[in-house]
């Protein structure tokens, strides 16, 4: 497709469960980066792909976090035994090629609420 | 490790007037780029414009365009002509060169009055 795609807009767990969250990058984009937006909106980068390589996992936390890129198959961020504090904005961008010049385009974000 | 800095938390700018925007940035690369992107309420990241590091020639993109001190490690994006459109909010970022992955500041949000 033409736009990143996220899917759900919207999740809601209850503490210790588990959120699984999807993003289809657009066709052709080899880059996929996975960026957390908290409420008072910093952005925190967690990791990114290139094609199902995990290519910088800097930002991810140990624990908890896990992230994958299947080949025909969307990429998921899955959060095993949600925390109050994992509440935010999951945000999926995807680039056509190593090298920053190349534009990130975003998808339009899964809220996940944990109560 | 690269830091980016917005100090201001909020601005707000009289419509069909210009206003500037704050960035400084920290980082020990030579190459790098430089992004301002807008978050409109809908949540939508938007790339406004984007400046290459070894480039000394600012970026401009229609209205919007930036003043790129890089010895002062600074960036910062003026809106001219302001449209009740523009009202977002602003975030900088940074990339390393083959890095990719986006270091981004705290936000200004944008106010717009008419």
């Amino acid at each position: 497709g033409e736009e990143v795609a996220q899917t759900p807009k919207h999740l809601v767990r209850g503490e210790g469960q588990k959120a699984k969250l999807y993003c289809a990058p657009i066709k052709g984009h080899s880059y996929v980066f996975w960026y957390q937006q908290v409420l008072k909106n910093e952005f925190k980068f967690l990791i990114s792909f290139q094609n199902e390589n995990v290519f910088d996992e800097t930002g991810m936390p140990k624990e908890r976090f896990s992230a994958k890129c299947l080949p025909n198959s969307p990429c998921s961020l899955e959060i095993q035994a949600t925390k109050l504090e994992d509440s935010a904005v999951y945000f999926c961008a995807s680039s056509p090629a190593r090298g920053s010049y190349n534009e990130q385009f975003f998808g339009p974000g899964t809220r996940l609420t944990v109560l | 490790a690269q830091t980016v800095t917005q100090s201001q938390p909020e601005m707000s700018v009289q419509e069909a007037e210009t206003v500037t925007l704050s960035c400084t940035y920290d980082t020990s690369e030579s190459d790098y780029y430089l992004f301002w992107y807008k978050q409109p309420p809908s949540r939508q990241m938007i790339l406004v414009i984007r400046q290459e590091a070894y480039k000394q020639q600012n970026a401009t993109e229609n209205r919007f365009s930036v003043n790129f001190q890089k010895a002062a490690k600074s960036f910062s994006l003026k809106i001219s002509d302001s449209q009740l459109g523009d009202a977002a909010m602003y975030f900088c970022a940074y990339a390393m060169e083959y890095g990719n992955k986006l270091v981004f500041g705290a936000g200004t949000i944008l106010r717009v009055k008419s």
